[in-house]
């Protein structure tokens, strides 16, 4: 069965800083997901990451695939208040009949 | 396209009523998911269809939930008798296998049953 951690959970931060989201899978993935989801609002897809060693950037956001380690990283360089938000990752098993695993959610609290 | 459309965005309904929600995918989408999301328990996957069809619905909480989809443009999920506890947000999602993308989220229905 596919499971899908995610780490931190919570996490406050001043602006300026750095800071990783951490998404780790159970099982073999070729294919995981990054949204945004602003309090009140929809989900939002940021990233979509097809491949190992996939990197995909915009703004103060940049995100990594290793399938290798089963395993997705979020980065936020400098952050921003407007980048307060709660993110989700989601993976595409090999067997999930293209129903998506979700991670539990950070939720990303950035004091100015 | 417009994206995913869902009907109502909010709804305040009282204990006992039957509720039913609405959703129109992306045109050419072949997936659609219902989920529920709670502060509780967050992100849960209620029930999914590939091409009308319904695939899982083990995520349905109980036999007072139903979800339909008659045609590729529209499906409905429906609680009767609705209880305080199904008090939630529900998004409905499509995505396409064909193209290996994301699942592109309705707006929601916030769903408050007093």
């Amino acid at each position: 069965e596919l499971k899908v951690e995610q780490n931190p959970l919570f996490l406050s931060m001043q602006e300026g800083k750095n800071y990783t989201i951490y998404c780790n899978y159970s099982t073999t993935s070729d294919r995981l997901y990054w949204y945004r989801q602003d309090p009140g609002k929809s989900l939002e897809s940021l990233f979509v990451l097809l491949s190992n060693g996939a990197v995909k950037q915009e703004g103060r956001l940049m995100a990594s695939l290793d399938t290798k380690a089963r395993l997705s990283t979020l980065h936020i360089t400098a952050a921003v208040h407007d980048l307060s938000a709660t993110y989700f990752c989601a993976v595409d098993g090999r067997s999930s009949n293209y129903q998506l695993i979700w991670g539990a959610g950070t939720k990303l609290i950035i004091k100015p | 396209d417009a994206g995913v459309i869902q009907s109502p965005r909010h709804e305040v309904t009282e204990m006992g009523q039957e509720v039913t929600l609405r959703c129109k995918p992306i045109s050419g989408h072949d997936y659609l998911f219902w989920y529920r999301q709670t502060m509780m328990r967050g992100l849960e996957l209620l029930i999914y269809f590939n091409n009308n069809v319904p695939i899982d619905d083990s995520g349905m909480p109980e036999d007072r939930f139903s979800a339909k989809m008659p045609n590729a443009s529209f499906s409905t999920l429906k609680i009767q008798p609705s209880e305080p506890r199904d008090s939630a947000v529900y998004f409905c999602a499509s995505r396409s296998h064909d193209s290996l993308t994301e699942a592109f989220f309705g707006q929601g229905t916030r769903l408050t049953v007093v």
